[in-house]
Parts: C-alpha cells; structure tokens; sequence
C-alpha cells in the first residue's frame, strides 16, 4: 500500500530515558514533517526536511533530533524524555508544489512516566 | 502575520442537521486551503481543498469555498451523520515555503 507509515503506533517510557520514532514514505515525496499534537489536538510542525535537507526547524529543544537518511525516511530521536513530551507525534509528506496536500502517518502516542 | 483561526468546539449536532465550522486565515499571497478530518485514532486525513481564490472543494458532502474578500474557507455539509464524527482542521500552505499552517482544530459530536 502507498502509504506514510510509521513505528511504533504507542510509546510508554520513563523520564530520562532515550527513544526513536521512525517514518518511512513510499510516495515518492520530496518533503517529510515531523507534528507535535498536544492533548488539545493542537497541531504544531517541528521539523521539515526536503530531500534530506533541514528546511524548517521550529522552537524545539535540542534533545528532539531528526534523522533523513534519504528522501523517503525522517526518523525522530529524543535524547532525556521529559513528561511534557507526551503528545501524539504525527509524521507527514508532501510533493514540492504550492497545491500539494499533506500525507499524514497514523501516529505515535508518546507517554512519559 | 500567518495563521488560521476556526471557530472553538466542540460542535454538537443531531443526525441530518446543517453544519458549518468557520474558517479564516491570514497570509501574505494567495495560499492553497485545505480541510483535514482526524477520526478518534487515527492520523489526519485531507478532506477537501482548494487552491484559487473562488474554487469549491468537496468531497463525502463537504463543501468548502476559497473566499479572497473575506479570507475564508468555511466547510459545509448539508446533512451530517454520526459517522462525521471527528476533529476537523482548517490549514493553509504558504505560497512562499513549504510551511503548512494548522487551525486549533474543532471537534464534532452528532448524535443520532
């Protein structure tokens, strides 16, 4: 299926501890996200890359690390997890062009204990 | 500056009622608009979008017009169901990068 997927769906870990998320795309995007959603369901981009490249990096802390091995990969590595990380971090891709929609992952559902 | 504001939920209907969830942005340009729907679960998925000034999306019933004048993009549908139930966020592009800005979201219950 022609699909944004990412791993793993649920992540309970506890505070101080270090994790990843990983995205993969196969639909020939050139641009990944990175989407915090906070319980309001506040939706806030973090990272962007296009064609590996950091093009929008947002007020993040410098514990959350994005990862673009290649253009169809954006894995999130964060170092120390704190409790206001929990959220749901949504992955999503995008073609280059000013018309172009969104494609967003299922999710993960991030909780720190 | 660039953001998009809807009108605050949650939004309560009965089956086959008349919604509208209100929408206006601010941008420098002419942005594409977009409608995303996020079911209890699940990542968010385009409804609808439009991406000239007087353009008409739609899909599933929804309807969404690109108003200029007004800098609005309201979703409409003429007879919802229960299974509409769901957050729904209003987002623009930005003709100038390749930023997607996100409204704060407006939940919708219908009840049958």
């Amino acid at each position: 299926d022609t699909a944004v997927s990412q791993t793993p769906k649920y992540l309970v870990t506890q505070m101080g501890n270090d994790k990843s998320i990983k995205c993969e795309q196969n639909l020939g995007h050139d641009t990944m996200y990175w989407y915090k959603q906070d319980s309001k369901k506040f939706l806030k981009i973090m990272f962007s890359y296009n064609n590996k490249e950091l093009i929008i990096n947002e007020t993040v802390p410098n514990r959350f690390s994005p990862k673009s091995p290649d253009k169809a990969h954006l894995n999130l590595h964060i170092n120390s997890l704190e409790l206001g990380d929990s959220a749901v971090y949504f992955c999503a891709s995008s073609q280059v062009a000013d018309t172009s929609p969104l494609h967003f992952g299922n999710g993960t559902r991030l909780t720190v204990t | 500056g660039n953001s998009v504001t809807q009108m605050e939920g949650p939004v309560t209907l009965s089956e086959e009622a008349f919604l509208t969830i209100n929408c206006t942005y601010t941008a420098t340009g002419y942005p594409s608009l977009f409608w995303y729907v996020q079911y209890p679960g699940e990542g968010l998925q385009l409804l609808l979008k439009a991406t000239k000034a007087d353009d008409k999306g739609s899909n599933k019933g929804f309807e969404a017009t690109y108003r200029k004048e007004t800098t609005s993009f309201h979703l409409e549908k003429g007879s919802v169901q229960v299974s509409d139930s769901a957050v729904y966020f209003c987002a623009r592009h930005d003709n100038y990068g390749q930023n997607f800005v996100f409204g704060p979201g407006t939940r919708l219950s219908v009840l049958p």
